[in-house]
Order: C-alpha cells, then sequence, then structure tokens
C-alpha cells in the first residue's frame, strides 16, 4: 500500500534562511506527488505537483521540489523563508491520473518562522 | 483558477441534530469528490469518495448512515453529518478532482463543525 512519511513534525527557521522538508513516499509505481499547505482553521492550498517529466517542479510562493525516484523522495525547498510562510505543509501521494482514486496524505511538517 | 468552495465555513449545532455541509467545484465539472476529517494538529482523514450518480464510498469505520453523502450533480456533493454528538466535532474538507487540467485535485477551504 502507498504511504507518506513527513519525519520532520516540527520545524522552526529565522526569516530570509532557506528551507526543506522532507517527504519520503511507498509505492510501487510512479507515484503521482504533490505539496500542499495549510494555514490555521483553513483548507488546503495546491503548492506544486509532480506527474511526469522534469524531475524538478516549480510552485507558487516561491517554493520548488525534486522528486528523486532512488531515494523515493519529494522534498520541499525555499531558497528565503517569509513570516507569512509560517503554517501546516502536507506531502500527498496518488496512485494513478485518473483522479478517482484518493491521495495519501503524510502527517505534516509545521513550519514556524521565526525573526 | 479552479476553485473548491465549501459551505458553511463555520457551523455549530446542538445535539441530536442534522448539519449539512456543501462542496461545490466553481468551475469545473467533478465526477469524483472526497471529504476528509481532520482533527486538531493532525493529518487529513479520509471518510469517502463521492461519485456523481452513484453511492459514495466509504473508508472502513465510517459510518455510511451517520455521514450521509450525496453527490447529484457534477458540481456539487454534499456531507450531511446526522444527530450529530460533540465527538463529531472537527475540521471537513472536501476535495475535487479537475480532469481538464491533468486530473488536479483541489480542496475546500473547510468546514468547522461544534456540537454543542
Amino acid at each position: 500500500a502507498q504511504s507518506v512519511t513527513q519525519p520532520d513534525i516540527h520545524i522552526t527557521v529565522s526569516e530570509g534562511a532557506s528551507l526543506e522538508l522532507r517527504c519520503n513516499y511507498s509505492y510501487g509505481a510512479t507515484p503521482y506527488l504533490f505539496w500542499y499547505v495549510q494555514s490555521p482553521g483553513q483548507g488546503l492550498q495546491l503548492l506544486l505537483k509532480y506527474f511526469s517529466g522534469d524531475t524538478l517542479v516549480q510552485g507558487i510562493k516561491g517554493f520548488e521540489a525534486e522528486f528523486k525516484r532512488s531515494q523515493s523522495s519529494f522534498n520541499l525547498r525555499k531558497p528565503s523563508v517569509h513570516w507569512s510562510d509560517a503554517a501546516e505543509y502536507f506531502c500527498a501521494v496518488g496512485p494513478t491520473n485518473s483522479g478517482n482514486t484518493p491521495l495519501v496524505f503524510g502527517k505534516g511538517t509545521r513550519l514556524s518562522v521565526i525573526a | 483558477g479552479a476553485v473548491v468552495s465549501q459551505h458553511p465555513s463555520w457551523v455549530i449545532c446542538k445535539s441530536g441534530t442534522s448539519v449539512k455541509i456543501e462542496c461545490r467545484s466553481l468551475d469545473f465539472q467533478a465526477t469524483t469528490m472526497f471529504w476528509y476529517r481532520q482533527f486538531p494538529k493532525q493529518s487529513l482523514m479520509l471518510m469517502a469518495t463521492s461519485n456523481e450518480g452513484s453511492k459514495a464510498t466509504y473508508e472502513q469505520g465510517v459510518e455510511k448512515d451517520k455521514f450521509l453523502i450525496n453527490h447529484a450533480s457534477l458540481t456539487l456533493s454534499t456531507l450531511t453529518v446526522t444527530s450529530a454528538h460533540p465527538e463529531d466535532s472537527s475540521f471537513y474538507i472536501c476535495s475535487a478532482n479537475d480532469r481538464s487540467s491533468g486530473n488536479t485535485i483541489y480542496f475546500g477551504e473547510g468546514s468547522w463543525l461544534t456540537v454543542v
């Protein structure tokens, strides 16, 4: 069965510092990968997604993620964090491109940003 | 871009009553929608898959008679929490698949349910 692991429950970074949020997945075929961000009390906003092709994908708000098949990873990065980036981040994997199968989510990583 | 809207955003109801939450895809048709539940500081837990024109598929442990799902059109799915109890208080989120944009899955803003 597919699964997603986000090893870090909580990360604190200084504003302006770089960020990397880790995501590892388990799935037998080519995964369909997502990163979402959730601000307190709100729904999920899609940051970026990977279907196929270029393994480095660019998303909104200056985020990018790199798919590494050999490591079963899809880590999220940002070169310079802003205070407004403080939120919960979820990595998710989908088994197919059919759209009829729900995503499997990691447990999330809470990002705190300090001055 | 594609938007999924949920209504209401916040609802408080008395124990024993029922409450309906709507999930709409605003500018695309969604044959499949998903309902999730999220407890504070936890990840999303899939409750059910809502299929337009057919019965929903519920995850193990989710009571289908308590959480009624109706997907009557290609843009609307509803979740009705029947005979709500305080333990049903939670954040409920829906998502819908936009096939026209490469099967991107979009999420609603969520609905906070408080049962008193």
